[in-house]
């Protein structure tokens, strides 16, 4: 049974950074692409980035591109999200999603249950 | 980026009903690459469709998806008690992936 569980959420300054980590069992994880979507209350989800199965390609939201970076560790079998120059507009619930394919094909056939990121002073 | 409207924003229907839910894209989507979520309070999202037709493993046949490169709808032919939630198109044809606002079907 596959099973996505993120953590590292949190309260966090305007200017701030926050690391969320995401660990998945029960597929082979370096075979899939994974992605982070967010959703912030009263909005629809909104995709942030992606990463291959290999960790070679990563693709990112305008919106975050600079100032987050996705990576993964496939000894660990986890995704990370590394967010700096975090805004009040990046408050939400960060999902990682697993993708269907190995590359580019932002389908999301699993969800996390999502962890909490508020930025706020 | 292209842009994906839901309608309506709430449904109102009883068990046993058919709920019909529209997703309108501003442009053409990619080999109809469009998919629908079911997303309950608490609970990770799910997936229903994809490729705007093909239900996901483990999905009652009581859900089904039609439509164009541009609009497609999501029925649900029966409502069971355990399909009351919010429902979200996704676009993953064209770059970046997007979502629509969400179709909320509440019990009346």
């Amino acid at each position: 049974e596959v099973h996505l569980s993120e953590s590292g959420g949190g309260f966090v300054q305007p200017g701030g950074s926050l690391r969320l980590s995401c660990a998945a069992s029960g597929f082979n994880f370096n075979l899939y692409g994974m992605s982070w979507v967010r959703q912030s209350p009263g909005k629809g989800p909104e995709w942030v980035a992606g990463i291959d199965g290999g960790g070679d390609n990563t693709y990112y939201a305008d919106s975050v591109r600079g100032r987050f970076t996705i990576s993964r560790d496939n000894s660990k079998n986890t995704l990370f999200l590394q967010m700096s120059s975090l805004r009040a507009e990046d408050t939400a619930v960060y999902y990682c999603a697993k993708e269907v394919e190995y590359i580019g094909s932002p389908l999301f056939e699993y969800w996390g249950q999502g962890v909490l990121v508020i930025v706020s002073t | 980026e292209t842009v994906l409207k839901q309608s309506p924003d709430t449904l109102s229907l009883s068990p046993g009903e058919r709920a019909t839910l529209s997703c309108r894209a501003s442009e053409s989507v990619r080999s109809r690459y469009l998919a629908w979520y079911q997303d309950k309070p608490g609970q990770a999202p799910r997936l229903l469709i994809y490729g705007a037709s093909s239900r996901a493993t483990g999905i009652p046949d009581r859900f089904s998806g039609g439509g164009s490169e541009t609009d497609v709808t999501l029925t649900i032919s029966r409502l069971e008690p355990e399909d009351f939630a919010v429902y979200y198109c996704q676009q993953y044809g064209n770059s970046p992936p997007t979502f629509g606002g969400g179709t909320r079907v509440e019990i009346k």
